[in-house]
C-alpha cells in the first residue's frame, strides 16, 4: 500500500465550482508539499506546510495541514481551466532525510 | 533562466541497449535526485546525491548507475535496458541544509524501451 493516499484519484468539475483534494498518511508528516503536474511537464511547486494546523493560500488555492500532521487538504475556489492537471502531495516521512514520498496523484479536469 | 534541465526529453530505444540521461541545475542547490514515474503516475525516489556524495539509494537494479561530476550535475546511466524501464524519469534539486526546502523538478525524460 502507498504511504501517502490521495483522494479522489480523479475529479471532474464544472468551471467556477469549488473542489477539495485530500492527502492522508499513517505516519507523521514532517513536511507536506503540494505540486501540480501538466502533461509532458515537470512538477510545479505550489505550497509547503510544516506545522500542525497550518494553512497557506496562493491565489485561489488553499492548503491545510491538520493538527495531528497526518492529513492535508488542497482546496480550489472558483475553479478555472488553468487549474486542470495532476495534483500530487509529497511528504517528508523521515525527518530531515529530504526523501520525499509522493501520493498517487489526483487528475483534475475542469469542464467549461 | 534558473531551472533544473534534463536531456533528452524523449528517449526511444531497444531492449538491451545502454543509455544516459543528463541533468543540470543552476539554482545553487547542494542536493540532486532522480525520481521515476511509472504509467500509473506513481512517483518514486531512486537516488539522491548531496555535494557529489550518494545519500539515498533505493532498491534500484544495479543496471542503473547515477554519477555526479559536481553538485550542479547528476546523470543517470542505464545498462541493458528492459521493457519495465519504460517510464518518465525526473531530476530534481533542493538545498539540504535549509530545513524542508522544496524540491525543484525538471520537465522529465520519457523513456520508451521497445
Amino acid at each position: 500500500s502507498q504511504e501517502l493516499e490521495q483522494s479522489p484519484q480523479s475529479l471532474i468539475v464544472q468551471e467556477g465550482k469549488n473542489l477539495t483534494i485530500n492527502c492522508t498518511s499513517s505516519k507523521t508528516l514532517y513536511g507536506l508539499y503540494w505540486y501540480k503536474q501538466k502533461y509532458g511537464e515537470g512538477l510545479i511547486f505550489l505550497m509547503m506546510l510544516q506545522k500542525g494546523g497550518e494553512e497557506k493560500s496562493h491565489e485561489k488555492i488553499t492548503a491545510k495541514l491538520d493538527e495531528k500532521k497526518q492529513q492535508s487538504s488542497l482546496h480550489i475556489t472558483a475553479s478555472q481551466p488553468s487549474h486542470a492537471g495532476i495534483y500530487l502531495c509529497g511528504a517528508d516521512l523521515f525527518q530531515g532525510a529530504q526523501k520525499l514520498v509522493f501520493g498517487q496523484g489526483t487528475r483534475l479536469t475542469i469542464n467549461p | 533562466d534558473t531551472a533544473v534541465s534534463q536531456t533528452p526529453k524523449y528517449l526511444v530505444t531497444q531492449m538491451g541497449n545502454d543509455k544516459s540521461i543528463k541533468c543540470e541545475q543552476n539554482l545553487g542547490h547542494d542536493t540532486m535526485y532522480w525520481y521515476k514515474q511509472d504509467s500509473k503516475k506513481f512517483l518514486k525516489i531512486m537516488f539522491s546525491y548531496n555535494n557529489k556524495e550518494l545519500i539515498i539509494n533505493e532498491t534500484v537494479p544495479n543496471r542503473f548507475s547515477p554519477k555526479s561530476p559536481d553538485k550542479a550535475h547528476l546523470n543517470l546511466h542505464i545498462n541493458s535496458l528492459e521493457l519495465g524501464d519504460s517510464a518518465v524519469y525526473f531530476c530534481a534539486s533542493s538545498q539540504r541544509d535549509r530545513y524542508n526546502s522544496p524540491l525543484h523538478f525538471g520537465n522529465g525524460t520519457r523513456l520508451t524501451v521497445t
